[in-house]
This record gives C-alpha cells, sequence and structure tokens, in this order.
C-alpha cells in the first residue's frame, strides 16, 4: 500500500530535550515536505527536500532541521524544542513531476512540548 | 507575504443541497490550485486540483478557477453529512517551484441531516 508513514504519532516531551519526528514514503517519491498546523493558521510549510541531499527552507524553519540522506526518508528534527513549537505535524511527498501531481500526507504527530 | 484566504466558516447546508466554498489568492503567478478535504484530527486528502480558467467536475464536486480575479471556488452538489469537514485551498508558489503550496486556513463546512 502506497503511503507516508510518520512516528511517533503522539509525543509529550519537555523544553530542550532534542526530539526526531520521522518520515518515511514506499512511493519513491523525489518530493517531500514538513508542515505544522496550528488552529487559524493553517498548513505552514517547514522545510521541503526536492531530491537527496536537496533541502530549502520553507515559510517557518526556525528551529527546526531536516536531512534527506535517503530517497524515502525525511526527518524533522527539533535540537532544541519550545512550547511555540507545540503543533500538529505533517510529513508530505509527490513525484515532482508535472505542477498536478498531488502531495500524500502522512498521518500527523502531534507534538506536545511543555 | 503571499496569502491564500479563506473564509472560516463554519459554512451551513442542509443535505442535498449545494455547498460553495472559496478561496482567494494573491500570487498572480501562481498556476495550480488544489483542493484537499480534511478531517477532523485526520490528515488531509486531495479532492481536486485545476489549472485552466473555466471549471472542472468530479463526480458531485467542481472546481472553478478565475484568474483574473485570484479566485478559485469548489462547489459541492448533493451534499451529505459525510461532507462535514475543513476543506483547505492551496496555491502553488511560483518561482520557488511547482511543488510548493501555500495553504489557506480552511474552511469548515457543516451538512445538517
Amino acid at each position: 500500500e502506497a503511503q507516508v508513514t510518520q512516528n511517533p504519532r503522539y509525543l509529550i516531551t519537555v523544553t530542550g530535550k532534542k526530539l526526531t519526528v520521522t518520515c518515511s514514503q514506499n512511493m519513491n517519491h523525489e518530493y517531500m515536505s514538513w508542515y505544522r498546523q496550528d488552529p487559524g493558521l493553517g498548513l505552514r510549510q517547514i522545510y521541503y527536500s526536492m531530491n537527496v541531499e536537496v533541502t530549502d527552507k520553507g515559510d517557518v524553519p526556525e528551529g527546526y532541521k531536516v536531512s534527506r540522506k535517503e530517497k524515502r526518508n525525511f526527518p524533522l528534527i527539533l535540537e532544541s524544542p519550545s512550547p511555540n513549537q507545540t503543533s500538529l505535524y505533517f510529513c508530505a511527498s509527490s513525484s515532482g513531476r508535472g505542477r498536478n501531481q498531488p502531495q500524500h500526507f502522512g498521518d500527523g504527530t502531534r507534538l506536545s512540548i511543555l | 507575504q503571499k496569502e491564500v484566504e479563506q473564509n472560516s466558516g463554519p459554512l451551513s447546508v442542509p443535505e442535498g443541497a449545494i455547498a460553495s466554498l472559496n478561496c482567494t489568492y494573491s500570487d498572480r503567478g501562481s498556476q495550480s490550485f488544489f483542493w484537499y478535504r480534511q478531517y477532523s484530527g485526520k490528515s488531509p486528502e486531495l479532492i481536486m486540483f485545476i489549472y485552466s480558467n473555466g471549471d472542472k467536475e468530479d463526480g458531485r464536486f467542481t472546481a472553478q478557477l478565475n484568474k483574473a480575479s485570484q479566485y478559485v471556488s469548489l462547489l459541492i452538489r448533493d451534499s451529505q453529512p459525510s461532507d462535514s469537514a475543513t476543506y483547505l485551498c492551496a496555491v502553488t508558489s511560483p518561482p520557488d517551484s511547482s511543488y510548493k503550496l501555500i495553504f489557506g486556513s480552511g474552511t469548515r463546512l457543516l451538512v445538517r441531516p
């Protein structure tokens, strides 16, 4: 089954404790992206990657890091999480070929930073 | 700042009615437009995309695009209670790439039985 898998689904942690949210897709997609979703603000892009070793900042990259060492994986790293990073996070992927390729979303990760 | 604007709603319609969801965008260079549906606590799922002016129909859904007015809409005919969800409008953001999407904050639709 074609899917984007995020882990963990839920995480409660404390300020300053480094964490990683993993994202993996099995569709051989070139393009992957991370979004955060907050009430009233919609989905905002954090980082995206056009291919292996190619990443770029989205609209709200501060406080986040990413890496793309393999095509299928695109982890999101919070080196020193803060309460304002409490949010619902989505990873997405698309084939990237053609302008109308839809983005496939993972099930989401709900992070609470205390 | 490139923006995509949607009325947050809720838009309440009776079962069987037509629901009309609207979206405006600020970047005249945007080329592709997507409608996603998101149920509470779930991930967004693609309903339709459109990139040419005019209407595009898919089952009970019709997307309408007017680039001159920078306006895109989604019509849902014969609305069902199962259509109750938040509908997200997304617009490509050139010249960064054709894959970078700017999302609106969504319109919540409530279909009353």
